[in-house]
């Protein structure tokens, strides 16, 4: 059961470099996100993905872009990387679960851009 | 511009003591309210959620109460373990809106044995 899969774990970038993170879940999920985390910030969302073939920005999405290959698969491309760009980013997938929305995490990727 | 306002960024609290988390917020359009825990080096992961319809949800130690009136809800962790060290956030998400949910700054518990 390994749920939602990120990788690299870690990167560090010069300004300038591109470069696209990965993640992929295994749980049917028809809805997937990607997050960034910063101290004090909380979790602010970047883009989502209602369904394949969609996207949509979230609240910070300028310098990123996304494909939604397939159903399980999100990534998130950073074109020419900036130092405020130095995050730790969160994919995530989800399932309504009644109530409401539930989000499944991957692990995180720690991205510095020096 | 933050939406939903945690506090305290920081609490250590001893074993077995009760620890406290408040979240406030604006827009009365939030129908959903949950609370998401992370441990170092992890994803946050649903720990409980409410809808505005109730006061109060309990599920083992971990305690829901809503204040639709003065729009604050908190998390209330009965019996603190050192276990339950981690970061907590609060989140709400608006009517309809599957993609939004937005989340407070976080707060730090520290339990001490």
């Amino acid at each position: 059961n390994a749920g939602v899969t990120q990788t690299p774990k870690f990167q560090v970038l010069k300004t300038g470099q591109s470069m696209t993170l990965q993640c992929a879940q295994d749980m049917n999920h028809n809805s997937m996100y990607w997050y960034r985390q910063d101290p004090g910030m909380g979790l602010r969302l970047i883009y989502y993905s209602a369904s394949e073939g969609t996207t949509d920005k979230g609240e910070v999405p300028n310098g990123y872009n996304v494909s939604r290959l397939n159903k399980r698969e999100f990534s998130l491309r950073l074109e020419s990387a900036a130092p405020s760009q130095t995050s730790v980013y969160f994919c995530a997938s989800s399932e309504n679960v009644g109530v409401g929305e539930k989000l499944f995490f991957g692990s995180g990727t720690q991205l510095s851009v020096l | 511009q933050q939406q939903v306002k945690q506090s305290p960024q920081s609490l250590i609290v001893q074993k077995g003591g009760i620890s406290i988390i408040n979240c406030a917020y604006e827009n009365t359009a939030f129908d959903y309210f949950p609370w998401y825990q992370q441990f170092p080096g992890k994803g946050p992961a649903l720990l409980i959620a409410i809808r505005p319809d109730v006061s109060e949800k309990k599920e083992g130690r971990f305690t829901i109460s809503f204040n639709k009136s003065a729009k604050q809800f908190s998390l209330h962790i009965m019996d603190s373990q050192p276990g339950d060290s981690a970061t907590y956030f609060c989140a709400a998400r608006v009517t309809g809106s599957a993609r939004q949910l937005t989340f407070g700054s976080g707060t730090q518990l520290t339990v001490l044995p």
